[in-house]
């Protein structure tokens, strides 16, 4: 399968606690983005990437967020702290650099905070 | 604000009629359209884009149309088949494209009744 995937599917966390996603992205696409989704909602722009430097963060994302991409290829993005509202379905998302509109998405990693 | 607006959240249609979609839009700054479709359980799949230099795209089953001065996208499937039920999105870009990642709107739930 050479898609987007994300890793965990699913993640259950008592609020307070610190979680931690991985996105793997398309292996030739450079430029990397989150999402966050919740119920009846559209995808919400979190953060982007183009290889290792992150060059965009959306006001959604607080400083308890922080994403990584160390070396250009798979990110992290960790939530501190976790809050119910926390709760979302978290994408991931690659583009090739000459067509950075057309996204491809990874199939998510959908957070519960209890 | 919603700066990308889908008003049906739900349509119902029957197989083998036209399923139409529409879309509004409020940022003047968009040039470039896209239309995600997504199964439960999945991340938004990439169905069929357009640039704001064109009023037209067309890629088999699928057609969507830009009206400008309107601010206004729509989504043609002809003809509607079973498995076109999915959430359709929306999704624009502003000039300079992908950095800032998409806006989506809220989704329309496609219904194809046998």
């Amino acid at each position: 399968d050479t898609g987007v995937s994300q890793n965990p599917r699913h993640k259950i966390t008592k609020r307070g606690q610190n979680v931690t996603f991985r996105c793997d992205p398309i292996s030739e696409h450079n430029r990397l983005y989150w999402y966050r989704q919740t119920l009846g909602q559209g995808p919400e722009f979190l953060t982007y990437f183009q290889n290792e430097a992150q060059l965009e963060k959306s006001r959604l994302l607080s400083d308890r967020f922080s994403a990584e991409r160390p070396k250009g290829s798979f990110s992290t993005l960790e939530i501190q702290r976790t809050e119910q509202g926390d709760s979302a379905m978290y994408l991931c998302a690659s583009s090739l650099p000459g067509n950075s509109h057309e996204q491809y998405f990874g199939p998510g990693t959908r957070l519960t905070v209890t | 604000d919603q700066q990308v607006k889908q008003n049906s959240p739900s349509l119902s249609v029957q197989e083998g009629r036209i399923s139409i979609l529409n879309c509004d839009y409020t940022n003047s700054m968009f040039d470039y359209f896209l239309w995600y479709k997504k199964y439960p359980a999945e991340g938004p799949t990439f169905l069929i884009s357009i640039s704001s230099i064109k009023d037209k795209n067309e890629d088999g089953r699928f057609t969507v149309f830009l009206n400008k001065s309107a601010k206004h996208l729509s989504l043609h499937i002809v003809p509607s088949q079973p498995g076109d039920s999915a959430v359709y999105f929306c999704a624009a870009s502003a000039v300079g494209g992908g950095a800032d990642g998409l806006t989506f709107g809220k989704g329309t739930h496609l219904i194809i009744q046998p």
